[in-house]
């Protein structure tokens, strides 16, 4: 079985560029996140969803990100304009609905914004 | 939020020696603790979990153990070989499917 895919692997752009990132989350999977990870630190949500609902985007910049699961299964980050300080490596994660549970993560795409 | 801290941020330790990781947690109504793997440019990786209705679990050389009154848990590994150098991640999650991270340990075994 697949696990979670994310592309691209790598994006560098200038600033003020847009960029989207895309994950396809494991079979079955209802629950999916999108986590900031900087350098030497952990991951920081973003934004989760419940099948198409974003359930959490608290934590989320609405002024320069969004994000959308359409249909409950593939999701898009985006962020326009990028800024300097969005160079990170975005990771996506996905897990069964229900409760806690493992959190299955994907290789991530890194970011870097010149 | 839950707010997760953990320590040391760096570990180095002997082959063969045990390595310890120590993790906080604010929110009293966190019940599920994983501890995340994550090699150099790769992906975060379960390695083992608590549930708060236990103390301690063992798989193999990891342990984990927790004490809800403190609101800490720790991760415990034996007889350290140079594959389990990586940077570990505690979590917490206090229900709702949110999980949220320390900030990391950076463990190196030296051979």
């Amino acid at each position: 079985e697949a696990g979670v895919v994310q592309s691209p692997r790598y994006k560098i752009i200038e600033k003020k560029q847009p960029v989207a990132f895309w994950c396809n989350p494991i079979s079955g999977h209802n629950t999916l996140y999108w986590y900031l990870q900087n350098l030497g630190q952990g991951p920081e949500l973003l934004i989760r969803y419940e099948n198409e609902e974003a359930v959490d985007d608290s934590q989320l910049p609405k002024d320069r990100f969004s994000a959308e699961r359409l249909k409950g299964v593939d999701s898009t980050l985006k962020i326009q304009p990028a800024e300097l300080g969005d160079s990170a490596v975005y990771l996506c994660a996905s897990r069964l609905a229900g409760g806690t549970g493992e959190l299955f993560f994907g290789e991530g795409s890194r970011l870097t914004v010149l | 939020g839950e707010n997760v801290e953990q320590h040391p941020s760096t570990l180095s330790v002997q082959e063969g020696d045990s390595a310890v990781i120590k993790c906080t947690y604010s929110d009293s109504a966190s019940n599920y603790f994983p501890w995340y793997k994550q090699e150099l440019g790769k992906r975060p990786q379960l390695i083992i979990d608590i549930r708060s209705n236990v103390g301690e679990k063992k798989d193999q050389r990891i342990a984990v153990t927790l004490n809800k009154t403190a609101k800490h848990f720790s991760l415990h590994i034996t007889e350290t070989q140079p594959e389990d150098s990586a940077v570990y991640f505690c979590a917490a999650s206090p229900g709702a499917n949110n999980l949220f991270f320390g900030t990391g340990t950076r463990l190196t075994v030296i051979p």
